[in-house]
């Protein structure tokens, strides 16, 4: 079972380029977010979505795009890279079960560095 | 805005010693999970807390979500080594969003 597949798993950007940082769930799950991780401010949300078609901006969205065209993918795109975007970035997936919340998946994450 | 504030940030034990991990917020969440996390991985899933007063047990971990479901701890019985780690806590809020909110971890080294 591959679960949540993330690329690049490392990357080094020069400031003002873009790329698209993907990420593809092979679990048939409804919900998928990215998340960026930096030192001593846990997780913070980037974008979600529930469902194909659907997406909606999290805590931290400046500078990021996301679409989902289909369940399984949710690429994320960075428009112009700026070095405050060097960050550990991680793609999740989850289910939604009444009564026992959600069960998130997660990449093994892209190690980014924008200089 | 709701926010999670987890304690200690830091602690170093010595292998057999118990620990407490708090995680506190002034909101209500309908669920609350607990992640372990390893150097260079993603987080993984230990548990989903969902009704207050909840307890769970993982072997030697024991989850609890608070009764007015605004709060969670993990104790760790006995510790190893293998429990070595970054441990986070995240809630999920009303409505069918799938957004979590995660605490800023705790990071756990146990010493032999």
């Amino acid at each position: 079972n591959a679960g949540v597949t993330q690329t690049p798993k490392f990357q080094v950007l020069k400031t003002g380029q873009s790329m698209t940082l993907q990420c593809a769930q092979d679990m048939n799950h409804e919900y998928m977010s990215w998340y960026r991780q930096d030192p001593g401010m846990g997780l913070r949300l980037i974008h979600y979505s529930v469902g194909a078609g659907i997406t909606d901006q999290g805590e931290v969205p400046n500078g990021y795009n996301v679409s989902r065209s289909t369940t399984e993918d949710f690429p994320l795109r960075l428009l112009s890279a700026a070095p405050s975007q060097t960050s550990v970035y991680f793609c999740a997936s989850s289910y939604s079960l009444p009564g026992a919340g959600y069960g998130y998946t997660f990449g093994s994450g892209t190690r980014l560095t924008v200089v | 805005t709701q926010l999670l504030e987890q304690s200690p940030q830091f602690l170093s034990i010595q292998e057999g010693e118990n620990l407490t991990v708090y995680c506190n917020s002034s909101s209500v969440f309908s669920s609350l999970q607990w992640y372990r996390q390893e150097p260079g991985e993603g987080p993984v899933l230990l548990v989903t807390v969902v009704t207050g007063g909840e307890v769970k047990k993982l072997k030697r971990l024991t989850f609890q979500f608070g009764d007015a479901r605004k709060d969670s701890s993990l104790h760790i019985t006995a510790a190893q080594t293998g429990d070595t780690g970054l441990y986070l806590c995240a809630g999920a809020g009303s409505g069918n969003t799938g957004k979590l909110i995660f605490g800023q971890g705790t990071t756990l080294q146990v010493k032999p």
